[in-house]
């Protein structure tokens, strides 16, 4: 299958700091991305999907203003929590799928966010 | 409206023996199916998919499924679980270009 690559798998940064998150799609052309957030023992939320050379759909009650989502290319887009705090902790996990993608979503591998 | 049930939270079972994990789905319209399996810190890999056709679905290390459009199920099972098999498992359905994942079950597989 297709391979999605996030980075960093982890990363820990200070409270009113901004952390950017990676996701490519390393073998395909991603025209739609998904960025998911998991809370502990929870499923995926949905935060917002990405298509390429447009502005990200956010769901409800996801703050644009503070999850900035960039997909510039077909095979990157960008997560950048701006101003983070300790709430913001969690694991990121995202997904791309390629043209006329509605059978199949290739995940990344995750990042685990810890604001301290 | 929208969603995915799994009704177990975890399960736990012994090695070598079958198990089940259970998941139903909401929707008004067609879907295409999913189960996925997460294992600790990281991201989801696919464990296999119903999109149309024959009802029965046959995965990745053992796993299959049945979509029950009248009873609205996609379970999962394995004859016989190993160790490895510990992990989040997680059933989805896939609509208007969005996933809608279930809220995962737990598989614990103990020796």
């Amino acid at each position: 299958g297709a391979v999605v690559s996030q980075h960093p798998s982890r990363v820990i940064c200070k409270s009113g700091t901004s952390v950017k998150i990676e996701c490519r799609s390393l073998d395909f052309q991603a025209t739609t991305m998904f960025w998911y957030r998991q809370f502990p023992k929870k499923s995926l939320m949905l935060m917002a999907t990405s298509n390429e050379g447009s502005k990200a759909t956010y769901e409800q009650g996801v703050e644009k203003d503070k999850f900035l989502i960039n997909h510039a290319s077909l095979t990157l887009s960008t997560l950048t929590v701006t101003s983070a705090h300790p709430e913001d902790s969690s694991f990121y996990i995202c997904s791309a799928g390629d043209r006329g993608m509605n059978t199949e979503a290739f995940f990344g591998q995750g990042t685990r966010l810890t604001v301290v | 409206a929208q969603s995915v049930t799994q009704l177990d939270s975890q399960v736990p079972v012994f090695e070598e023996a079958p198990v089940e994990l259970r998941c139903n789905y909401s929707s008004s319209v067609s879907v295409y199916l999913f189960w996925y399996v997460q294992y600790p810190n990281q991201g989801l890999q696919l464990l296999l998919k119903y999109l149309s056709g024959s009802t029965l679905v046959k995965g990745i290390n053992g796993f299959e499924a049945e979509f029950n459009k009248s009873q609205t199920s996609f379970h999962l099972r394995k004859p016989s679980v190993h160790i490895s098999d510990t992990a989040e498992y997680f059933c989805a359905f896939y609509n208007f270009n969005k996933f809608y994942f279930g809220s995962g079950t737990k598989l614990n597989v103990k020796p």
